[in-house]
């Protein structure tokens, strides 16, 4: 138990369809993160959110939304994916947003498959 | 650019003692993360580092050279419960963490 949930854990969608993941944190963190993994790649982080506001955005395509209506909640609005965005997503927080020596603490993930 | 360099996969015998490397070239350092994967869970958080120097927690430990871009992570007696992928991290000089692609530990008997 990370104290991180994400649900669902296992998402399989059409490529027309819209599904949004979710995100909860029950450790009083302030930052908030979603990454993703993919087989044999390092974790590439998708956005940054601090106290709400997003702070980070990697050169996500749009149709990727994140939405963090309160500290505890990140969400992840997912439409019209393509097949190579299959992977596993990770939502993450941490006390803070820069400070060096906070680890990220890590939900279980989101399988998500593109067919 | 900016580089995190791990072995893609080892294996190592139960009771014995294994080493993970990671090599990490960066536009500056403030850090340095280990964390423990298992299959279809939680990346959790396993050590930080960031002066140079030998970090012991139990059955684990971790070492840093700085001057070198160089750290190791070292498990003793190994159990068959640390098969597992490990993965190093690098906090660069925005705070931003830098991944690597992760170590994949398989233990045999």
């Amino acid at each position: 138990e990370t104290g991180v949930t994400q649900t669902p854990r296992h998402l399989v969608m059409g490529m027309t369809n819209k599904k949004s993941l979710k995100c909860e944190q029950h450790l009083g963190h302030n930052a908030m993160y979603w990454y993703k993994q993919s087989a044999k790649k390092p974790l590439e982080l998708m956005f940054v959110y601090s106290l709400e506001e997003r702070v980070e955005n990697n050169s996500v395509p749009s149709r990727f939304s994140p939405e963090c209506p309160n500290s505890s909640h990140l969400f992840l609005h997912l439409h019209t994916l393509q097949p190579e965005d299959s992977a596993l997503y990770l939502c993450a927080s941490s006390q803070d947003r820069g400070h060096s020596n906070q680890p990220q603490h890590f939900g279980d993930g989101t399988r998500l498959s593109i067919l | 650019g900016q580089n995190i360099d791990q072995p893609t996969e080892m294996t190592a015998t139960e009771g014995a003692i294994v080493q993970i490397n990671c090599t990490y070239q960066t536009s500056g350092f403030n850090g340095l993360f280990w964390y423990q994967q298992h299959a279809g869970e939680a990346p959790t958080f396993l050590s930080y580092n960031v002066l140079d120097g030998l970090e012991e927690k139990g059955r684990f430990s971790s070492f840093l050279s700085r001057s070198k871009g160089y750290s190791y992570l070292l498990l003793k007696e190994l159990q068959m419960k640390d098969s597992a992928s490990y993965l190093c991290a690098v906090v660069d000089s925005n705070y931003q963490l830098i991944w690597g692609a992760g170590t994949k530990l398989i233990i045999k008997p």
